[in-house]
């Protein structure tokens, strides 16, 4: 049974340049969140996607965005690159009806470095 | 901003003893409650659930709620090596996002 898959692991990106990060859920998850963890805190949640939609956000800028597939994998687009967004990337799947109690299992992670 | 709170430690104990890991959050509307282990350089990996008052034990680990006082934590006993990590209270207060603390890093020493 695939737990959640990140791809990819490390990326060393310039300012200003875009990225896309990509994660398949947990087999028979629907629910994707995509969290950024900077170095010595905990997980940020950034936004949440079900049923293709975005169903809750956190604090993060529009320069954030996100997608969610039929086949419920998703994407994460980070635009304008800054500095400050270098940090480990999560994403979390869980069952989306119930996702307000539902366990979330997080990927491996990708490492983002800015330059 | 609805906070959870963690002594970020260290939190030093020998082999073999118990550890235990506190967590305060602000929100008296949580309702769900999950703990993490974090080994350096890797993602959180989920240790138990809590939803309800009281006690829930899984092998070593007992997870600790109390709603009146707003605290939940983590014990774990027997502890071993590999059990140094960095563990991370998470709530939901409301929605489906994980408000996460900062973590308590634990040290289990030979």
């Amino acid at each position: 049974d695939a737990g959640v898959t990140q791809s990819p692991t490390h990326l060393i990106k310039t300012r200003g340049q875009q990225v896309t990060l990509r994660c398949s859920p947990k087999s028979g998850h629907d629910t994707v969140s995509w969290y950024q963890q900077a170095l010595g805190q905990g997980p940020q949640f950034i936004f949440q996607y079900y049923e293709e939609e975005e169903r809750q956000r956190g604090n993060f800028p529009d320069r954030f965005s996100g997608h969610q597939f039929p086949n419920y994998s998703s994407e994460l687009n980070v635009n304008a690159l800054l500095l400050g967004d270098s940090a480990l990337y999560l994403c979390a799947s869980s069952f989306g009806v119930a996702s307000n109690i539902a366990e979330a299992f997080f990927g491996q992670g990708t490492r983002l470095t800015v330059v | 901003q609805k906070e959870v709170e963690q002594n970020s430690g260290p939190l030093s104990v020998p082999e073999g003893a118990i550890a235990s890991l506190n967590c305060t959050y602000s929100d008296r509307g949580s309702q769900s409650f999950f703990w993490y282990r974090q080994y350096s350089g890797k993602s959180p990996e989920l240790i138990m659930s809590i939803y309800s008052n009281g006690d829930k034990e899984d092998g070593r680990f007992t997870a600790q709620l109390n709603k009146a006082s707003q605290y939940v934590s983590l014990l774990i006993r027997d502890s071993q090596p590999s059990d140094s990590a960095t563990y991370l209270c998470a709530v939901i207060n409301s929605g489906y996002a994980l408000n996460f603390g900062k973590g308590t890093s634990l040290l289990v020493t030979p």
